[in-house]
């Protein structure tokens, strides 16, 4: 149950894309289609934003949208806006009904 | 709308055992899985297990031995403990309610210090 691989942090301009990758083996996010990502802005818990790999959740903005190759989930924010500066996690169901997080990207908004 | 809330010391001298209960409002217990999640400050989340409300329960491997997850169905609650904490186990604690696919709903999380 080690912890998934994120970038420690990202940055991209207003009206761009970022891509955060989360890699992690074939025992959990390879082995899969149960990849989620957070999003936490300071001080706040943490907010599901993609599910099941690539699904949103009613109210998260269309410009989040999440894609699993092999051991590797990505989320890409398109069109920055200053609100997504945040830290991102992503989780992968691991079997047996356990969990695993990745060690968190920082998102910063130039 | 779904509500989840964590209640419990903020301070727990080492070698004692940490106690936290989160109450759900907006749902019933008896359906989904619930989780507890840490976070030491300034770093990343950790899963530490999960209970459906039969009781099965699993826990993160490595704090198997001293973690222990149950549900009072009556209360709408369900509770977390860890036994012999040491400063490692400093974190803000999060209850969650969650499903294979992902935890959709977070209590606002609250700070455990491990100290004497």
């Amino acid at each position: 149950q080690s912890a998934l691989t994120q970038p420690r942090s990202v940055s991209g301009s207003p009206g761009q894309s970022v891509t955060i990758s989360c890699t992690g083996t074939s025992s959990d996010v390879g082995g899969y289609n149960y990849v989620s990502w957070y999003q936490q802005h300071p001080g706040k818990a943490p907010k599901l934003m993609i599910y099941d790999i690539s699904k949103r959740p009613s109210g998260v903005p269309d410009h989040f949208s999440g894609s699993k190759s092999g051991n590797t989930a990505s989320l890409t924010i398109s069109g920055l806006q200053a609100e997504d500066e945040a830290d991102y996690y992503c989780c992968s169901y691991a079997g047996s009904y356990s969990w695993v997080f990745g060690g968190g990207t920082k998102l910063t908004v130039l | 709308q779904v509500q989840l809330q964590e209640s419990g010391p903020g301070l727990v001298k080492p070698s004692e055992t940490l106690s936290l209960t989160c109450t759900v409002s907006g749902a019933s217990i008896s359906s989904n899985y619930w989780s507890w999640i840490r976070q030491p400050p300034g770093k990343g989340l950790e899963w530490i297990g999960y209970i459906y409300y039969s009781g099965d329960t699993n826990y993160k491997s490595s704090l198997k031995s001293r973690v222990t997850i149950s549900v009072d169905t009556s209360k709408n609650q369900f509770s977390l403990k860890v036994s012999s904490v040491t400063a490692a186990d400093t974190a803000v604690y999060y209850c969650a309610r969650g499903s294979i696919a992902g935890f959709d709903y977070w209590g606002q999380g609250t700070l455990v210090t491990v100290s004497s």
